[in-house]
């Protein structure tokens, strides 16, 4: 069974750049896959960043951007600001109509 | 104000059967796919199921294949769940979000079921 892979963990200082990462445990992630990423805080309904790999959801600052880093979707985030410290999931879709999240990546701002 | 609410959450025994329900307004609901997916106790987001707009399309994860069913009620804006035999493993809090190109574009605030004797 194909597992979608992300970071467990990632800190960054306030003001500077990370990159979350979602890949598969066999094979390679394409555009085609539809990547999703979604922020999440505790006790809180997920948020959509972005979809179809790079379409910011209304509301998302440019600050959060998508794209297709090899063979991986990642999601960038510049000018990191305290209120970023969540939760980030990306979502694929895997075959017709099936889609599986990634384990989650915890970001911490420090 | 675009809104999804979902409802029937609670405690249930394994082995039992619940229904979740998700109510839908402020947007055309018959013109939108629809999911659940839920998320266990200090666990992350798993996709759970998909029903095509019109209803007539229905895909489910592997680990709820045979024991849920999604299904629709357009003209009453309204997404069920229908979980039977159901086990601790589907403790969770159940979401409803619709659909927007393979992602999601609205989300409900969430129900929660606990499975437990």
């Amino acid at each position: 069974q194909t597992v979608v892979t992300q970071e467990p963990s990632l800190s960054v200082s306030p003001g500077g750049t990370v990159t979350l990462t979602c890949g598969l445990s066999s094979g390679s992630v394409y555009s085609s896959y539809n990547p999703s990423w979604y922020q999440q805080t505790p006790g809180q309904a997920p948020r959509t960043l972005i979809y179809k790999t790079d379409i910011r959801s209304a509301g998302v600052p440019d600050r959060f951007s998508g794209y297709i880093l090899g063979n991986k979707a990642a999601l960038t985030i510049t000018g990191v600001q305290a209120q970023d410290e969540s939760d980030y999931y990306c979502l694929l879709c895997l075959d017709t109509d099936i889609r599986v999240f990634g384990g989650g990546t915890k970001l911490t701002v420090l | 104000q675009a809104q999804l609410v979902e409802s029937g959450g609670g405690l249930v025994q394994p082995g039992g059967s619940l229904r979740l329900s998700c109510v839908a307004s402020g947007f055309s609901f018959g013109r939108y796919g629809m999911h659940w997916v839920r998320q266990a106790p200090g666990k992350g987001l798993e996709w759970v199921a998909f029903i095509r707009s019109d209803g007539k399309k229905q895909y489910y994860a592997d680990s709820v294949k045979g024991r849920f069913t999604i299904s629709r009620d357009n003209s009453k804006n309204t997404l069920f769940l229908q979980m039977n035999s159901l086990r601790v493993e589907d403790t969770a809090v159940y979401y409803c979000g619709s659909d927007q190109l393979w992602s999601f574009e609205r989300w409900g605030q969430g129900t929660l079921v606990t499975v437990s004797s």
